[in-house]
C-alpha cells in the first residue's frame, strides 16, 4: 500500500547549493503534508508542513511546494549545508480523519558534500 | 523544549517473552501514537490514542498488541508474545489537539528479538 511515494533513495548536493526532494501521493483525501528529518538512532524532526490549500510554504532555507493536480509535493533546502545531511520523510494526513495519522515515504537519504 | 521520551533506547528479548515499551509525551499533547520501522522499510502507523481509548489501529496491530496510559503521563506499548518479525525501531509520537497536525516523536526504542 504505497499512498506516499519517494522514488529517490538517495541524493548528494555539493554544500551551498540547492537541494531538491520530491514525493508522490495517491489519495487524494490527504489535505495535510509534512516533512521530517531523521538522523540514525533518532526519531523523525518535524522540519515544515503544508496543506491542502495552499502551494507554497516557507520557512528559512526550507520551502516546500505542493503541486494537487499531480499529487507531488517537493521539499526545498536552499543553500544545503553538510549538517542537512540526513534521512528526509515526507508524510501525509487527512486532517478530517478520525485520527489525523501520518502515512509516511520510503525516505530520500540526503548527503551534502563539504 | 518539551520532547516526547522513550525508555529503554535498546530492549533485546527471548521471543515468545512479553515487552512493554514506554514513552512520556509532551504534557499538554492530547492525541498519541505508536509507530514502528522495521529495518530498511518505511515507518508505519500501529495505533492511535485519544481520551484513554484507542481510535484507529492498522492491520499490524493485532491481538498481541495493546496500549496503556496507566497513569496520565506514560503510554505504554505491550507486546504479549513477541515474534522474530517484531524486531524494528518502536517510536511514540503526539500531537497537542486535533487541529495541530504536527507529531512530534520520541527518539525510539529498538526492539531486538532472538
Amino acid at each position: 500500500d504505497q499512498q506516499v511515494k519517494q522514488n529517490s533513495p538517495s541524493l548528494s548536493v555539493q554544500e551551498g547549493r540547492i537541494s531538491i526532494l520530491n514525493c508522490d501521493y495517491t489519495n487524494s483525501m490527504f489535505d495535510y503534508f509534512l516533512w521530517y528529518k531523521k538522523y540514525p538512532a533518532e526519531g523523525p524532526t518535524f522540519l515544515i508542513s503544508i496543506s491542502s490549500i495552499k502551494d507554497k510554504n516557507e520557512d528559512g532555507r526550507f520551502t516546500v511546494f505542493l503541486n494537487k493536480s499531480a499529487k507531488h509535493l517537493s521539499l526545498h533546502i536552499v543553500p544545503s549545508q553538510p549538517g542537512d545531511s540526513a534521512v528526509y520523510f515526507c508524510a501525509a494526513s487527512r486532517r478530517g480523519g478520525a485520527t489525523n495519522k501520518l502515512i509516511f515515504g520510503t525516505g530520500t537519504l540526503l548527503a551534502v558534500q563539504p | 523544549e518539551p520532547e516526547v521520551t522513550q525508555t529503554p533506547s535498546h530492549q533485546v528479548t527471548q521471543m515468545g517473552q512479553e515487552v512493554i515499551l514506554r514513552c512520556v509525551p509532551i504534557s499538554n499533547h492530547l492525541y498519541f501514537y505508536w509507530y514502528r520501522q522495521i529495518l530498511g522499510q518505511k515507518v508505519e502507523f500501529l495505533v492511535s490514542f485519544y481520551n484513554n481509548e484507542i481510535s484507529e489501529k492498522s492491520e499490524i496491530f493485532d491481538d498481541q498488541f495493546s496500549v496503556e496510559r496507566p497513569d496520565g503521563s506514560n503510554f505504554t506499548l505491550k507486546i504479549r508474545s513477541t515474534k522474530l518479525e517484531d524486531s524494528a525501531m518502536y517510536f511514540c509520537a503526539s500531537i497537542q489537539a486535533e487541529a495541530k497536525n504536527i507529531q512530534y516523536f520520541g527518539a525510539g526504542t529498538r526492539l531486538s528479538v532472538l
